[in-house]
């Protein structure tokens, strides 16, 4: 199955500004996949991310908020743009390489907006 | 949650017993998986089935689905302590390659 790389594991930030979390897959793949999980909570999908064309974002979720970048197969970055409190959440991204052995996940980047 | 809803919410067993959870969904799907969520850490895939199958099992393990309910069942037999963890399954809209996430259940298994 593909390894990811999701940086940064963590980060502190000020409201108003904004964070760039980076997904690298060891493996070409053709979708990724960007998740939100608030505390205590399930997993939310924010939008899907395919090379060379612009993301498809879920009802609750838009461009402005979380532009998303997928230069080539191996790589995406989202970015949580004007950060407040209620954004404090745990981001995913994830990649389903093979259709069968079900997602692989990254390590997931615990972001805390104050 | 954007698909389904898992039962029970939370779920507190002694070692050595069965547990069980649920997941309901709402839309025709061609696969549902189940993942498991240690605190703080990612996910891990557990289990695939496809909508034509109707059990399937990995080790300790043994999954359920019923179409026409629209549910599926997670068993872990002979649980352990390591199993703490928190669960949930996952659907995929019929025609997308995406997957939708329930609500989970947080499995406690005390030594």
């Amino acid at each position: 199955s593909a390894v990811i790389s999701q940086k940064p594991s963590r980060d502190i930030c000020q409201r108003g500004t904004s964070l760039t979390i980076q997904c690298q897959v060891d493996s070409q793949v053709t979708m990724m996949f960007w998740y939100r999980q608030q505390p205590g909570q399930s997993l939310t999908l924010i939008a899907t991310a395919n090379q060379g064309s612009e993301a498809t974002y879920e009802s609750g979720f838009v461009i402005d908020k979380f532009p998303i970048s997928r230069p080539n197969l191996t790589f995406s970055t989202l970015t949580v743009s004007n950060m407040s409190p209620e954004d404090s959440s745990i981001y995913l991204c994830s990649v389903d390489p093979a259709g069968v052995y079900g997602y692989t996940f990254g390590s997931g980047t615990r972001l805390t907006v104050v | 949650s954007q698909q389904g809803e898992e039962d029970p919410q939370a779920l507190s067993i002694q070692e050595g017993e069965n547990a069980t959870m649920n997941c309901s969904y709402k839309t025709s799907i061609n696969n549902l998986q189940w993942y498991r969520q240690n605190s703080g850490r990612g996910l891990v895939h557990l289990i695939l089935i496809r909508s034509n199958e109707r059990e399937k099992h990995s080790g300790r393990l043994r999954v359920t689905l019923d179409t026409s309910k629209k549910s599926s069942s997670l068993l872990i037999t002979a649980s352990r302590a390591a199993d703490t963890a928190s669960y949930f399954c996952a659907t995929d809209a019929s025609n997308f390659n995406k997957f939708y996430f329930g609500s989970g259940t947080k499995l406690n298994v005390k030594p």
